[in-house]
């Protein structure tokens, strides 16, 4: 049971706009940066989202990430197929003194 | 370019140790805060633990399932990283990466098997 909170699967026809939420608790997300990540298959995970909205240089701007009270959410508009991966988010826990992962979100271009 | 390399990761029996190293290069490695995190087969990824840099007290935080088990630290004058695992369990089998705030490496394979 992973502290952050992902749907396990998401879906979208290319061209659409698909959110994937992470939802987690005051100790967490409502109190520090939420990350996210992007794992293609068979590859490392690659960071897509930092200090919640902020996109590395090379992120296409597809991909926003935005946070509220102790929600987070991932938006990718104008899905490709070579988006299909795993997405997990990431918050450092204070409760914890730890840094918490979402189970990921299985993201399928149909 | 930011590179990190993970090294020594291989088949270990239960109870039994194993260092692995994460080598640095591309970036400032003493002025990082340095993590580890690992995927087993087939499931999400977990955090390990971290160290901060010199100036901060090169200070460490572990997950509950290694404390006291795997201990992290850092060689700034090599640009490396590492994770002395001890008293390995079957649960431990993993890739384990290593991370920066804003990159990862490749993973080394840890399996732990008798």
């Amino acid at each position: 049971q992973s502290v952050l909170t992902q749907p396990p699967s998401a879906s979208g026809t290319p061209g659409q706009r698909v959110t994937i939420s992470c939802s987690g608790s005051s100790s967490n997300i409502g109190s520090n940066y939420v990350y996210w990540h992007q794992q293609l298959p068979g590859t490392a995970p690659k960071l897509l989202i930092y200090r919640n909205n902020q996109r590395p240089s090379g992120v296409p701007d597809r991909f926003s990430g935005s946070k509220s009270g102790t929600s987070a959410s991932l938006a990718i508009s104008g899905l490709r197929s070579e988006d299909e991966a795993d997405y997990y988010c990431a918050a450092w826990d204070d409760s914890l003194s730890g840094q918490v992962f979402g189970g990921g979100t299985k993201l399928t271009v149909l | 370019e930011v590179q990190l390399v993970e090294s020594g990761g291989g088949l270990a029996k239960p109870g039994e140790s194993l260092r692995l190293s994460c080598a640095a290069s591309g970036f400032t490695f003493s002025g990082a805060w340095m993590t580890w995190v690992r995927q087993a087969p087939g499931k999400g990824l977990e955090w390990v633990g971290r160290i901060k840099r010199r100036i901060d007290g090169e200070t460490t935080d572990y997950a509950a399932p290694v404390k006291g088990r795997f201990i992290i630290s850092r060689d700034d004058s090599k640009n490396t990283l590492y994770l002395q695992m001890i008293s390995l369990k079957t649960d431990d089998t993993a890739v384990y990466y290593c991370a920066t705030e804003g990159d990862w490496g490749q993973g080394t394979l840890v399996t732990v098997s008798s």
